[in-house]
């Protein structure tokens, strides 16, 4: 079965510098992965997704992310974080491309990230 | 198009009745899932839909739940007999039915049972 780990709970940041956010995957091959952020109340956004291709894949609100196969993980980073990222952030993933497309998706526990002036 | 819209957004029911969520998917979309989202836990899926058709649902699924897509449009989720357990936010997203695709996902319904 899929699984998703983000080890951090919490992570606080001062505005301005940089963030890296883990996410490490079980999975029998390479999966579909994304990453969603979600603030209080409510529903999650699409950060940026993996499918194929080059490994480092850029987002919106200048996130990106990284796959890395052979440490089975994919951490979203971003230069330099603005008040307003403060937000909880999931990495998730699904069934690899083949298998018909977007079907169910396994989250972690999320990382909430609190951003300090 | 407005994206996934979800009703009602909140929902406070006492143990033991029943509610029913609503999902509007976006027009197209022909793909529907649910998921639940407990306090500090990421959502766990449901159950997802291609058009009307039930393909699958997860063993979080008791009998108490029972989704419906009957036209392939609009989704509802009821339960019954509700437990405090059951309290959470109910999550809708909807996808194309594409090898490289994601789902878009409503504001959610959080239900309350006191």
């Amino acid at each position: 079965a899929q699984s998703v780990t983000q080890p951090d709970i919490h992570i606080t940041v001062s505005e301005g510098a940089s963030l890296e956010l883990r996410c490490n995957y079980s999975y029998g091959a390479t999966p579909y992965l994304f990453w969603y952020v979600q603030s209080p109340g409510q529903g999650l956004q699409l950060l940026l997704k993996y499918f194929s291709g080059d490994t480092l894949v850029q987002g919106i609100k200048g996130f990106e992310a990284e796959f890395k196969r052979s440490q089975s993980s994919f951490n979203l980073r971003k230069p330099s974080v603005h008040w307003s990222d403060a937000a909880e952030y999931f990495c998730a993933v699904g069934d690899p491309p083949g298998l018909g497309g977007y079907q169910k998706v396994t989250f972690g526990i999320g990382t909430k990230l609190q951003v300090i002036p | 198009d407005t994206g996934v819209s979800q009703d009602p957004r909140h929902k406070i029911t006492k143990r033991g009745q029943n509610v029913t969520f609503r999902c509007d998917p976006i027009s197209e979309h022909n793909r529907l899932y649910w998921y639940r989202q407990t306090l500090g836990q990421g959502p766990e899926f449901l159950t997802y839909f291609q058009n009307e058709a039930q393909l699958e649902k997860s063993r979080l699924l008791s009998d108490r739940f029972s989704a419906e897509r009957p036209k392939g449009s609009f989704s509802t989720l009821e339960i019954q007999r509700t437990e405090q357990g059951d309290s959470a936010m109910y999550l809708c997203a909807s996808s194309l039915p594409l090898m490289n695709t994601e789902a878009f996902f409503g504001q959610g319904t959080r239900l309350t049972v006191v």
